[in-house]
Order: structure tokens, then sequence, then C-alpha cells
């Protein structure tokens, strides 16, 4: 069973101070990692996808990195416009277009 | 192009009451999923479909939920009776075969039984 583990569950930070949210999962083969952004109230926001170890992908202040365990949501010199939730989601090999989300950062930046 | 539609946006109704879902995918998305979101479970896959035709169910909780998608640019879940459990926030998505598989998320429906 596909399984995504996101940590950690709730990250404060001050303006300007870069992080890094993690998603570990382990899947049936990997056709890809997605990232999601999600305001309170709203949907999710595609922000990403990711196909193999070593790829990143850039936007604004964030970057995600994939290995083939674990992806990473580094987020430098945040603004509190960045506050939402992080959802990281995995799609398996074998031609479906089922995903597995993971529970979410909740992630808080404080001016 | 306008982005998934979803209504209503809130529902509130009592315990055994019929509830409906509806959905208006993203023009020419070929894939549309129901996930259910809840603070314990976070988003779960509720049923997917692709062309209209639903492809795997196996996260409708129950013979209580039931879906379906008439066409292409339409789809409704139901609820039948509704139960407290079931309330939650229920998204609707859509994607696309030809691009990067990525979905799509409506601004959901928050349906709560009392």
């Amino acid at each position: 069973e596909d399984q995504v583990t996101q940590s950690p569950e709730a990250l404060r930070l001050q303006e300007g101070e870069s992080s890094s949210l993690n998603c570990s999962y382990t899947v049936s083969g990997l056709r890809g990692l997605f990232w999601y952004r999600q305001d309170p109230g709203k949907g999710p926001e595609f922000l990403f996808t990711l196909y193999s170890a070593g790829e990143e992908k850039e936007k604004e202040r964030l970057k995600a990195t994939l290995t083939k365990k674990e992806s990473f949501l580094h987020i430098t010199a945040p603004k509190p416009e960045d506050s939402a939730t992080y959802l990281c989601a995995v799609r398996p090999a074998g031609g479906y277009q089922k995903v597995t989300f993971g529970t979410g950062t909740k992630l808080q930046v404080i001016p | 192009d306008a982005g998934v539609i979803q209504s209503p946006r809130h529902e509130v109704t009592e315990m055994g009451q019929e509830v409906t879902l509806r959905c208006k995918p993203i023009s020419g998305h070929d894939y549309l999923f129901w996930y259910r979101q809840t603070m314990m479970r976070g988003l779960e896959l509720l049923i997917y479909f692709n062309n209209n035709v639903p492809i795997d169910d196996s996260g409708m909780p129950e013979d209580r939920f039931s879906a379906k998608m008439p066409n292409a640019s339409f789809s409704t879940l139901k609820i039948q009776p509704s139960e407290p459990r079931d309330s939650a926030v229920y998204f609707c998505a859509s994607s696309n075969s030809g691009s990067s598989y990525e979905q799509y998320f409506g601004p959901g429906t928050r349906l709560t039984v009392t």
C-alpha cells in the first residue's frame, strides 16, 4: 500500500527564516510526486510535479527536490503570505491516475 | 478558463436526509475525482472517473455513498441517508491525461450533518 508521511505537522517561522518541509513516501514505482498548497477554506492548489530522483523545481521562494525515498520543499526567506498547509502526494506506476496524499504541514510565517 | 466549480459551498442537513453535491470539471479534462477531507484522516480519495466511467470506487465508505457522471461536464456525489460522521469538506478535482497528471481542485463543499 502506498504511504506518504509529512513532517513536521506544523511549523512556525519568523519572516525571512528559511526552512524545509519533508515528505517521505513508499510507493510501488513512482510515476510522479506532487506538491500542493492549501489555504484555509479553499481547495488544494497545484505547485509542482517531480518525476525522478535528482529533479528540482522552483517557484518564487519555493524549491522542491526529490530523492528515491523523500521530497523536500525548501522555503527561502518566507513571507507571511506563504502561510498555508502544504500537501504532498504520490502517483504510483501502473497507468492509473490515483494518488495518495499526505496529511500536510501547516506553515505559519510570523511578520 | 474557469476552474472546477462545486455547489453548494456549504450544506447543513439533518441526519437521515439525502445530500447531493455537484461538480463541473475543467473543460477538456478527462479525469474527475471526488475527495473527502477531515482533520483526522486528511484528504481521502472516494472515487474517480475517466471519460465519465467510474474507474475506482474503493474509497467510497459504504453503500450510502454513490457518484455519477452523466456527461463530461457534470458529476454528482450523493449521500443517502446522511449521518453525522459524514460531516467533512468534499472536494472535486479534475485532470487531463494529456498533461503531467496534476489535479486541479474545486473550492469544496463543507457538509455538516446534525
